[in-house]
């Protein structure tokens, strides 16, 4: 069984640029969401994909957008970077919509925007 | 006021001690709770589900009360290994994809 894989790791960006970030989600889950932990902070939920439609967005702006493949994975991307953009984020899968199934998370991408 | 809500800690406690942690939810249409383990710069973990009726796994044991909108977790005979963040996860219907997660409860065990 293949874990959810992200990428990059590490990523440092300028304010006003703009960046992609990639998920693979765990084999057999057609759901994917994504979240943003600060520092200090618990993961806040940014959306979710279902079979490559968005089921749900947290309190973020519209330049937080996402997508979701075919094959299921997944990718945020965020325009205009903020410095306050500067966090975590991590993607999770899981086999239904978040109700009942537990989320599976990847190690995460750690970004820094200077 | 936060939709979940722990309290943060630390925690400091001796080897072998047993430690529980609180977490309380405000949305009464909340319907499935996890608690989740997540060590310094990594990504959390899930390490439990937590049922009606109350549910253990080996040293952990987790309860929910509806009536008063709280989870809890208790860890018996505590580990240097169990130091780490502990997150409460709560889902509602109502919130449409969205798990609602707590700031974390830091525990600490000291030998």
């Amino acid at each position: 069984e293949t874990g959810v894989t992200q990428s990059p790791t590490h990523l440092i960006k300028t304010r006003g640029q703009q960046v992609t970030l990639r998920c693979s989600s765990q084999s057999g889950h057609n759901t994917v969401s994504w979240y943003q932990q600060a520092l200090g902070q618990g993961p806040q939920f940014i959306f979710q994909y279902y079979r490559e439609e968005e089921n749900g967005r947290g309190n973020f702006p519209p330049r937080f957008s996402g997508l979701q493949f075919p094959n299921y994975s997944s990718e945020l991307n965020v325009n205009a970077l903020e410095l306050d953009d500067s966090a975590l984020y991590l993607c999770a899968s899981s086999l239904d919509r978040g109700l009942i199934s537990p989320l599976h998370f990847g190690n995460g991408t750690r970004l820094t925007v200077t | 006021r936060k939709e979940v809500e722990q309290d943060p800690g630390p925690f400091n406690v001796p080897e072998g001690a047993t430690v529980a942690f609180n977490c309380t939810y405000s949305n009464s249409a909340s319907q499935s709770f996890f608690w989740y383990r997540q060590d310094c710069r990594k990504e959390p973990k899930l390490l439990m589900s937590v049922y009606s009726s109350g549910n253990e796994d080996g040293r952990f044991t987790a309860q929910l009360n509806r009536a008063s909108q709280y989870i809890s977790l208790l860890i018996r005979d505590s580990k240097l290994s169990d130091s780490a963040t502990y997150l409460c996860v709560v889902n509602a219907d109502t919130n449409a994809g969205k798990s609602t997660f707590g700031d974390g409860t830091t525990l600490t065990v000291k030998p």
